[in-house]
């Protein structure tokens, strides 16, 4: 079992559309999560982190995290083309290294 | 957020050489830096773990000879490829973190053997 899971994708939603990010770790003592967000030939640039169970706003971003059942998912409201990228989802494992999923394409069509 | 500077952004060496691969944090103390590999549309590959004044762990499969990283300080880490082959061609992706917070990434490292 992978460590950190993601649906590869590609995940098309139309502009303006809910986009709905999964993820799932195999760690149950992991502490700490992180969305970044890759664009094709750069490298990842951090969009959210939560430590906490529930939801954490920011902006268009919605990061939730559920502890017991190993998942945190990332919603991005109002959908723009600009958000087409890959999406990674990231765990701060025990030993505090950081592992990140294999990523979920994302794109948004006008 | 924070600022993480990764040099060269490319580089392209012959066959058998080796390149050093520099990652600084600008503006804050990075307990740990993170070195990953990235093949064209696949995920980031945790190469290794360092942090600052120990040796780096490896993951399982990344040769430790061969990939040599040092961590002297609290703001830079060094990966050297040592004697370089047309398969080590890649992405290389440094991050750096303070203690357990947010990880930040430098632009990344297109290195081509030839």
């Amino acid at each position: 079992q992978k460590e950190v899971e993601q649906n590869s994708g590609p995940l098309s939603v139309p502009e303006g559309a809910i986009a709905s990010l999964n993820c799932t770790y195999s760690d149950r003592g992991s502490q700490s999560f992180f969305w970044y967000r890759q664009y094709s030939g750069k490298s990842p640039e951090l969009i959210m982190f939560i430590y906490s169970n529930g939801d954490k706003e920011d902006g268009r971003f919605t990061a939730q995290l559920n502890k017991a059942s190993q998942y945190v998912s990332l919603l991005i409201r109002d959908s723009q083309p600009s958000d087409s990228a890959t999406y990674l989802c990231a765990v701060n494992g025990w030993n505090n290294d950081m592992r990140f999923g294999a990523g979920t394409r994302l794109t948004v069509k006008p | 957020g924070a600022v993480v500077s990764q040099h060269p952004s490319r580089v392209i060496c012959k066959s058998g050489t080796s390149v050093k691969i520099e990652c600084r944090s600008l503006d804050f103390q990075a307990t740990t830096m993170f070195w990953y590999r990235q093949f064209p549309k696949q995920s980031l590959m945790l190469m290794a773990t360092s942090n600052e004044g120990s040796k780096a762990t490896y993951e399982q499969g990344v040769e430790k000879d061969k990939f040599l990283i040092n961590h002297a300080s609290l703001t830079l880490s060094t990966l050297t490829v040592t004697s370089a082959h047309p398969e080590d061609s890649s992405f290389y992706i440094c991050s750096a973190r303070e203690r357990r917070g947010e990880a930040f990434f430098g632009q990344g490292t297109r290195l081509t053997v030839v």
